[in-house]
């Protein structure tokens, strides 16, 4: 079975400063890659995927992620964050089995932006 | 617009009590998916559908029960088995046949036992 493993849960930073997100799944094999926001009582919204090509995926407001097959990892980052962007984030695999897909999710890591 | 609607938005249950959280979705996605969400735990799978009539127990099932009746309605029915049902709850669709496609979510369901 695929695991995610959001390596903290909790990032404090000043804002116009940098943040990188750091996330690591288990699987050595081909994977299909997400990164969710999440505002308060809030459900989730996709920020970004990586299904192949490129390693470095482009998402929605300004966020990129690089995927890393030989590290295993797939790390958020964002050059300059915003107080908005204070909120809890997800790193999440897709896992095949039966036919089914499903989702594998990460603890979450709860970004706050501080002026 | 397309989306998907959980209600209610807030549930209190008193001990003992089932209590049904309501999933409807206008997507036309075949898969739907039942997430519970605990602080510091991250969201762990309850039930899921890929199509009507027929749904697999996720990695949490015990003390929940599903029906998919019908393609946009995906109910989850918190019984008095589950111990400690005091959660976030959120519902998420999607294409079946789409393997790349993100989940889309509700805006979840918060139950509390009082």
């Amino acid at each position: 079975a695929q695991s995610v493993t959001q390596l903290d849960s909790q990032v404090p930073v000043f804002e116009e400063a940098p943040v990188e997100l750091r996330c690591n799944y288990s699987s050595s094999v081909s994977v299909y890659l997400f990164w969710y926001v999440q505002y308060p009582n809030q459900g989730l919204q996709l920020l970004l995927k990586y299904l192949s090509g490129s390693t470095l995926v482009k998402g929605i407001n300004g966020f990129e992620a690089e995927f890393n097959k030989s590290q295993t990892s797939f790390h958020l980052r964002k050059p300059s964050v915003h107080i908005s962007d204070t909120a809890e984030y997800f790193c999440a695999v897709s896992e095949f089995s039966g036919g089914s897909e499903k989702l594998v999710f990460g603890k979450g890591t709860k970004l706050t932006v501080n002026p | 617009d397309g989306g998907i609607t959980q209600s209610p938005k807030y549930l209190f249950r008193k001990e003992g009590q089932n209590v049904t959280l309501s999933c409807e979705q206008n997507l036309n996605h075949d898969a739907m998916y039942w997430y519970r969400q605990d602080p510091g735990q991250g969201l762990r799978l309850i039930y899921y559908s890929q199509i009507v009539n027929d749904f697999q127990k996720g990695d949490i099932a015990e003390g929940y029960s599903v029906s998919r009746e019908k393609k946009e309605s995906f109910p989850l029915t918190v019984t008095s088995a589950q111990k400690n049902p005091t959660a976030f709850y959120l519902c998420a669709s999607k294409p079946r046949t789409a393997t790349n496609y993100g989940y889309t979510f509700g805006s979840g369901t918060r139950l509390t036992v009082v």
